[in-house]
C-alpha cells in the first residue's frame, strides 16, 4: 500500500517561499500524477497542481505565478514551492496521488496526512 | 466560491438516507467528465469514497452510491450511521479557463 508524507516548515514568513517536499513509499512514482492540495482552517480543498511521471505540470490558474511542482524520481519525492506567500496561504497541505492516465488527472486514490503551514511574521 | 456547487450541510437521523448534491457546468461535469467523491473525517485526511460516478473502492460500504445525470452528480447515502458525519467532497475535471481538477465547496453531514 502506498504512503506519502509530507515535511516542510510549519511556520513561513510573509513574502518569503513555502516549500514542501512529499515522500512517496510502498509504491513506484510511475505513471501517476502526483499533486498538491491545500486546505485552509475551516475551507474547503483547493488544488494547486500536479505533476506528472514523465515530468510535465499543470497548476491551478489562480496560484500558477507563483508555483513551481518539482519531481525527484531517484529519492521517490516531489515537492512543492509557493513564493511570495500571504496570509491567505495559510492552510493544511497534502500530497496526493492521482490515477489519471496519459490523458489527464482522473481522481485521488491516496492522500498524505497533510501538514499545516502558518504564514506570519 | 467554488466551480461545483454543493450545499453547506445536510442532516438525516440514524438510519435514513440523505444524498448530497454536487452541480457543475458545461466545462466540467456537462463535458461528461466524471466525478469523484471523498469523505473527510474531522481533522483527518480526505478519502476517495466513490470515483468513476458511481464506482466504490474496496473497503467502502455499499451504503454509499453516486450518480450523474447532466450538469449534477449525487452521492448518497443509506442507513446512515453515526460515523458517517463528517465533511463530504465532490471532484471532477474542468476543460474551461479554471483549474483542471476541481472540487465542490465540501458539505458538513450532522447525524442527529
Amino acid at each position: 500500500q502506498v504512503q506519502l508524507q509530507e515535511s516542510g516548515p510549519g511556520l513561513v514568513k510573509p513574502s518569503e517561499t513555502l516549500s514542501l517536499t512529499c515522500a512517496v513509499s510502498g509504491g513506484s512514482i510511475s505513471p501517476y500524477y502526483w499533486s498538491w492540495i491545500r486546505q485552509p482552517p475551516g475551507k474547503g480543498l483547493e488544488w494547486i497542481g500536479y505533476i506528472y511521471y514523465s515530468g510535465s505540470t499543470n497548476y491551478n490558474p489562480s496560484l500558477k505565478s507563483r508555483v513551481t511542482i518539482s519531481l525527484d524520481t531517484s529519492k521517490k519525492q516531489f515537492s512543492l514551492k509557493l513564493s511570495s506567500v500571504t496570509a491567505a496561504d495559510t492552510a493544511v497541505y497534502y500530497c496526493a496521488r492521482d490515477l489519471g492516465d496519459g490523458y489527464g488527472p482522473y481522481y485521488f486514490d491516496q492522500w498524505g496526512q497533510g501538514t499545516l503551514v502558518t504564514v506570519s511574521s | 466560491q467554488s466551480v461545483l456547487t454543493q450545499p453547506p450541510s445536510v442532516s438525516g437521523a440514524p438510519g435514513q438516507r440523505v444524498t448530497i448534491s454536487c452541480t457543475g457546468s458545461s466545462s466540467n461535469i456537462g463535458a461528461g467528465y466524471d466525478v469523484h467523491w471523498y469523505q473527510q473525517l474531522p481533522g483527518t485526511a480526505p478519502k476517495l469514497l466513490i470515483y468513476g460516478n458511481n464506482n466504490r473502492p474496496s473497503g467502502v460500504p455499499d451504503r454509499f452510491s453516486g450518480s450523474k445525470s447532466g450538469t449534477s452528480a449525487s452521492l448518497a447515502i443509506t442507513g446512515l450511521q453515526a460515523e458517517d458525519e463528517a465533511d463530504y467532497y465532490c471532484q471532477s475535471y474542468d476543460s474551461g479557463l479554471s483549474a483542471d481538477v476541481v472540487f465542490g465547496g465540501g458539505t458538513k453531514l450532522s447525524v442527529l
